[in-house]
C-alpha cells in the first residue's frame, strides 16, 4: 500500500529552527510537495522536490532523498504566523497526490 | 500560480436538503479538478477526480449518488451533496491541475458545510 508518515504535532519557539520530517512508500514517484494549511483555510503550496537535495526558498527549505523515501521541511527564524499544519504529499506513478496526515506546528513566544 | 475560487465559502443547511458547491478556475482552463473533504484535525481526503466532459472517478467509500460531480466546462466543476446529513458537515476543498500529468495542484479556498 501507499503510506506517508509525518509527526502529528511539534512545538517550537519563536525565532528558532524546526525540521518536520516525512517518510513515504508509494507506487512510483513523481515528486514530493509540502503545503502549509492554516486552520479553516485551504492548503497553500510551499515547495516541490523531484531530485535529491535541498531546495531553499527564503526561510523555508525542503530536502529530498529518494533512495531513503525521506523528506524534511526546514523552517528558520520562526514567526508566530508559522503556526499551522504542514502537509507532505507525494505524486505517485499516476500523478495522483498521496497525502500525509499533516504536522501541526505550534509556535510559542 | 492559478487562481481558483469556490462558492459559497460557507453554508448552513437543514438535514435532508441538497447543497451545491461550485469550483471555478479563473485564469486558466482546468483539465482535471479534484474534490477533497477534510474533517476537523484530519488531513485531506480525496473524494473524486473529474475530467472535463467525462464522468468523475470516485475514491473507494465515496457514494457517487450522494456526492454528484459535474465538470461541464474547463473552468467549472460542481459538487452537489444530496440529502445532506450532519455527518456530511465538513470542509470541502477543490483543486485543479492545468495540464494532465503535471504535478502541481492549485487549491480553492474551501467551503465549510454545516448540516443541522
Amino acid at each position: 500500500g501507499q503510506n506517508i508518515d509525518q509527526p502529528t504535532e511539534m512545538t517550537a519557539t519563536e525565532g528558532a529552527i524546526v525540521q518536520i520530517n516525512c517518510t513515504y512508500q508509494t507506487s512510483g514517484f513523481n515528486g514530493l510537495f509540502w503545503y502549509q494549511q492554516h486552520a479553516g483555510e485551504a492548503p497553500t503550496f510551499l515547495s516541490y522536490n523531484v531530485l535529491d537535495g535541498l531546495e531553499e526558498k527564503g526561510r523555508f527549505s525542503s530536502f529530498l532523498s529518494r533512495s531513503k523515501g525521506y523528506s524534511y521541511l526546514l523552517l528558520k527564524e520562526l514567526q508566530m504566523k508559522d503556526s499551522a499544519s504542514y502537509l507532505c504529499a507525494v505524486s505517485d506513478s499516476n500523478y495522483q497526490l498521496i497525502w500525509g496526515a499533516g504536522t501541526k506546528l505550534i509556535i510559542k513566544p | 500560480g492559478a487562481v481558483v475560487s469556490q462558492h459559497p465559502s460557507w453554508v448552513i443547511c437543514k438535514s435532508g436538503t441538497s447543497v451545491k458547491i461550485e469550483c471555478r478556475s479563473l485564469d486558466f482552463q482546468a483539465t482535471t479538478m479534484f474534490w477533497y473533504r477534510q474533517f476537523p484535525k484530519q488531513s485531506l481526503m480525496l473524494m473524486a477526480t473529474s475530467n472535463e466532459g467525462s464522468k468523475a472517478t470516485y475514491e473507494q467509500g465515496v457514494e457517487k449518488d450522494k456526492f454528484l460531480i459535474n465538470h461541464a466546462s474547463l473552468t467549472l466543476s460542481t459538487l452537489t451533496v444530496t440529502s445532506a446529513h450532519p455527518e456530511d458537515s465538513s470542509f470541502y476543498i477543490c483543486s485543479v491541475k492545468t495540464i494532465p500529468d503535471y504535478n502541481e495542484q492549485f487549491f480553492g479556498p474551501g467551503t465549510r458545510l454545516t448540516v443541522l
